[in-house]
């Protein structure tokens, strides 16, 4: 199985600022078509996870534009260009290349 | 839009049979996509269980293969998940959730049901 390791694991982030967040991978994402297929998500709280980006810098319908996502191969990035009150929740990198598909163990951002 | 809603028992007995249906809206599951269950709970995170596809293949975590069986039941837009043998390591969160493939992604995701493993 791959393994997902997101650091750090708790984001203590102040309104407007940005923040970042590491996904790494024990294997390469990267598909032959040139594509590497890591997928973000956010859990808000109370809710389930909603997905962000997908084949590591695409976003999601209504994901709006602050989040960016960049990367290739086993190191990838979540950035946000400057942190909303609605931002709070729990992030999660997973693999989507191989089942079985795997989740890193969550980044909680939470507004300071 | 699409819609999942989960549902089912929120407590079951040791050894015995986890079932949860998802019920899909406003879109047809024999349709072009994936279906998927992924749990999660506090000491294991997400897990990602099975995906399939309505008249095609079907993919198994090896962490449960050998305790899931997934049906679909056309008619009404459904499909389910049975889980043997349950302990209380088995209770989490279950979602179930759209898989689009490619580009590879879970999206919509059912808001979830509380199974809990005890006698």
């Amino acid at each position: 199985d791959i393994v997902m390791t997101q650091s750090p694991l708790s984001l203590p982030v102040t309104p407007g600022e940005p923040a970042s967040i590491s996904c790494r991978s024990s294997q390469s994402l990267l598909h032959s078509n040139g594509y590497s297929y890591l997928d973000w998500y956010l859990q808000k709280p109370g809710q389930s996870p909603q997905l962000l980006i997908y084949l590591g810098s695409t976003r999601a319908s209504g994901v709006p534009d602050r989040f960016s996502g960049s990367g290739s191969g086993t190191e990838f990035t979540l950035k946000i260009s400057s942190v909303e009150a609605e931002d709070v929740g729990v992030y999660y990198c997973m693999e989507a290349l191989r089942t079985p598909y795997t989740f890193g163990q969550g980044t909680k951002l939470e507004i300071k | 839009q699409v819609h999942l809603q989960e549902s089912g028992p929120g407590l079951v007995k040791p050894s015995e049979t986890l079932s949860l249906t998802c019920t899909v809206s406003n879109y047809s599951i024999t349709n072009t996509y994936y279906w998927a269950w992924i749990r999660q709970s506090p000491e294991k995170g997400l897990e990602w269980i099975v995906s399939f596809y309505h008249g095609g293949n079907t993919y198994y975590s090896p962490s449960f293969k050998s305790r899931v069986t997934i049906s679909v039941d056309t008619s009404k837009n459904q499909f389910s998940l049975n889980l043997s043998s349950v302990t209380a390591a088995d209770t989490a969160i279950y979602y179930c959730v759209r898989w689009r493939q490619p580009p590879n992604y879970f999206d919509p995701w059912g808001q979830g049901t509380l199974v809990t493993v005890s006698s």
